[in-house]
């Protein structure tokens, strides 16, 4: 069974800074994905950013990059310039890869509370 | 396409009671998925369908707990009884085959007192 763990429940950061949310996972699975979802106060689950496994270059989409470290199972979630609308629950994801329907589901880790101040 | 559609948003229902969960996944999707989450547990899977038959159910926890999917635009998770611990935001997620993203609804809050 694959485990996600997030040790941050809270975090703040000042408008415009750089935040770095961390997230490590436990598997025997040596192909996989990782993800990172956005959960804001209206409670909607929203892909932020994700990254296969077998891939070295770390992900990025605009103001959102990852720090993957396959050998330390380490994914975490770096936020620049950050936003108001940033503030939400961030949650980091594990799912297997292969076409086999039994490896579809996501495993989540407990989340990291990010309040972005003006 | 509108996405995926939950119904309803909020549910306050008295314990013993039936309730019934719905959702609509998105067009063309065919995975389908119930989380549940709440404070203590966080976001656990309960059940996922692919193409309508359900493939993984051991998240489901106990008898009381029952999902169905007639067809592929339309999923329904019951709980009968409820009780007050099944307070909690119930999520569904769709994904097809293609793609690893699992678009989310917009999740029904459930109260049972």
């Amino acid at each position: 069974a694959q485990t996600v763990t997030q040790s941050q429940p809270e975090m703040s950061v000042q408008e415009a800074e750089t935040v770095t949310l961390s997230c490590t996972y436990d598997t025997s699975e040596s192909n996989y994905y990782l993800f990172w979802y956005k959960q804001p106060p209206s409670r909607q689950m929203i892909l932020v950013i994700r990254q296969e496994a077998y891939k070295q270059q770390n992900a990025t989409e605009n103001r959102f990059s990852v720090n993957f470290q396959k050998a330390a199972k380490s994914f975490s979630l770096k936020i620049s310039d950050s936003q108001l609308g940033d503030t939400a629950m961030y949650f980091c994801a594990f799912m297997k890869r292969g076409m086999d329907t039994g490896r579809r589901a996501l495993t989540f880790g407990s989340g990291t509370r990010l309040q972005v101040q003006p | 396409d509108a996405g995926v559609i939950q119904s309803p948003r909020h549910e306050v229902t008295e314990m013993g009671q039936e309730v019934t969960l719905r959702c609509k996944p998105i067009s063309g999707h065919d995975y389908l998925f119930w989380y549940r989450q709440t404070m203590m547990r966080g976001l656990e899977l309960l059940i996922y369908f692919n193409n309508n038959v359900p493939i993984d159910d051991s998240g489901m926890p106990e008898d009381r707990f029952s999902a169905k999917m007639p067809n592929a635009s339309f999923s329904t998770l019951k709980i009968q009884p409820s009780e007050p611990r099944d307070s909690a935001v119930y999520f569904c997620a769709s994904s097809d085959q293609g793609n690893t993203e699992a678009f989310f609804g917009q999740g029904t809050r459930l109260t049972v007192v």
